[in-house]
């Protein structure tokens, strides 16, 4: 089956650590994003990218760094200058980023910086 | 700018019971799409419904309907005769086209929605 698959589902660092979470997909699209989800705040955009080797910054950019070297694949590092880096991470993608079009999620990874 | 408001932070409903969830957006522009996401614990977003901004209909999928009302600009969800299973966050979302082919997606702050049997 088609979908998105996020790793690891939980992860814990210590504080001044980069980490990187991966995301793979395999229905073929376009689009692939990275969002951030805290208690009560919903889902906020860090980054996106809608064609391999480009990528654009979403809301919350700073300290976090990705790329895209395979259509499929969109792995997102928390580097140490990000302030507040414990949260709920979610990948997801869409056929051409189209506005209209809706997204996917995978499952999540679960960041614990202590 | 584009907002979503999601006022309802917690429901909890008692099983077979009607609830309502509700959604206001702000949007400046006249063509958009609204969407509603469940997150069950698992934490998956999945996706349930889109609705552009020029189709008023109301729409019924099984016990899930949705009351799009252009008039007070809200994009209200009800499941009917409501289930434990029932029980996640939902997201109510707003994309609107932003700087030629890019868009903007905004989500709601969601709903915890607890059914208790």
């Amino acid at each position: 089956d088609g979908g998105i698959t996020q790793s690891p589902k939980y992860l814990f660092r210590k504080e001044g650590q980069n980490v990187t979470l991966s995301c793979e997909q395999n229905l073929n699209h376009d689009t692939m994003y990275w969002y951030r989800q805290d208690p009560g705040q919903g889902l906020r955009l860090i980054y996106y990218s809608q064609i391999v080797n480009d990528f654009q910054k979403g809301d919350i950019a700073e300290g976090y760094s990705v790329s895209r070297e395979k259509k499929e694949s969109f792995p997102l590092t928390v580097t140490s200058a990000q302030k507040n880096p414990t949260a709920f991470y979610l990948c997801a993608s869409s056929n051409r980023g189209r506005y209209n079009s809706p997204l996917h999620f995978g499952n999540g990874t679960r960041l614990t910086v202590t | 700018a584009q907002k979503v408001t999601q006022a309802q932070t917690e429901i909890s409903v008692v099983e077979k019971e009607d609830v309502t969830l509700d959604c206001v957006y702000e949007t400046r522009d006249t063509t958009y799409y609204l969407f509603w996401y469940k997150q069950p614990p698992s934490g998956e977003l999945v996706f349930l419904i889109r609705r552009n901004s020029f189709d008023e209909q109301n729409e019924i999928s099984g016990r899930y309907s949705w009351n799009f009302q252009k008039s007070t600009s809200s994009f209200n969800f009800t499941i009917t005769a409501s289930q434990v299973v029932d029980s996640a966050v939902y997201f109510c979302a707003l994309s609107v086209v932003s700087g030629g082919s890019n868009y903007k997606l905004t989500f709601g702050k969601g709903t915890l929605l607890t059914v208790n049997p």
